[in-house]
């Protein structure tokens, strides 16, 4: 069984310019993740789609980020205009359902973005 | 602030013997905790998970213990391996609202097992 997989896997850029990162999860994974990991931390929450719609996007930087799960499958994650603060590794995840105890989320091997 | 911790940056074991990685939490709400082990430039992948009804669970050479009243946690590899080292993440999260589903994450400790 594939697991999540996500491009571009590394992505330069200088800053004001736009970016964006794609994400395709676990087949018959309803739930979708983006998370953020900063050098020497670990990741934070983005967003959480379960289907198609958004259900916890509180820290998602609405000023400058945005994302989309069409059809609750892949997803795209966008930065617009990227700032310095922006370098980081983005996550994608995901999940069966949220319904149930504890469920599992495997993540994809990450986006690592650097703003110039 | 930081609900969950993982006070040690790193941890150095000599290949046979016993990890220990410890992780405490702040939020009375988690309920389920995982552990993930990641290598670099790859994602973080799923080791061994416990929910709150339980204070141990076991897989192979791994074990996680739970101490709702410290609300703390640790793992032990048993006998620990030089494929072992890598970092190790520990999550949390709260089965009810709105963060239901929400990992929050330790820092990471990097354990690095000598041959």
């Amino acid at each position: 069984e594939a697991g999540v997989v996500q491009s571009p896997r590394y992505k330069i850029i200088e800053k004001k310019q736009p970016v964006a990162f794609w994400c395709n999860p676990i087949s018959g994974h309803n739930t979708l993740y983006w998370y953020r990991q900063n050098l020497g931390q670990g990741p934070e929450l983005l967003i959480r789609y379960e289907n198609e719609e958004a259900v916890d996007d509180s820290q998602l930087p609405k000023d400058r980020f945005s994302a989309e799960r069409l059809k609750g499958v892949d997803s795209t994650l966008k930065i617009q205009p990227a700032e310095l603060g922006d370098s980081a590794v983005y996550l994608c995840a995901s999940s069966q359902s949220r319904t149930g105890f504890g469920e599992t989320q495997y993540f994809g091997p990450g986006t690592r973005l650097l703003v110039l | 602030d930081q609900q969950v911790k993982q006070n040690s940056p790193s941890l150095s074991v000599q290949e046979g013997r016993i990890s220990i990685l410890n992780c405490d939490y702040t939020n009375s709400m988690f309920d389920y905790f995982l552990w993930y082990k990641k290598y670099p430039a790859e994602g973080p992948t799923f080791l061994i998970s416990i929910s709150s009804i339980k204070d141990k669970n076991e897989d192979g050479r791994f074990t996680v213990f739970l101490n709702k009243s410290a609300k703390h946690l640790s793992l032990h590899i048993v006998p620990s391996q030089p494929g072992d080292s890598a970092v190790y993440f520990c999550a949390a999260s709260a089965a009810g609202g709105t963060s239901y589903g929400k990992l929050t994450f330790g820092q990471g400790t990097i354990l690095t097992v000598h041959p």
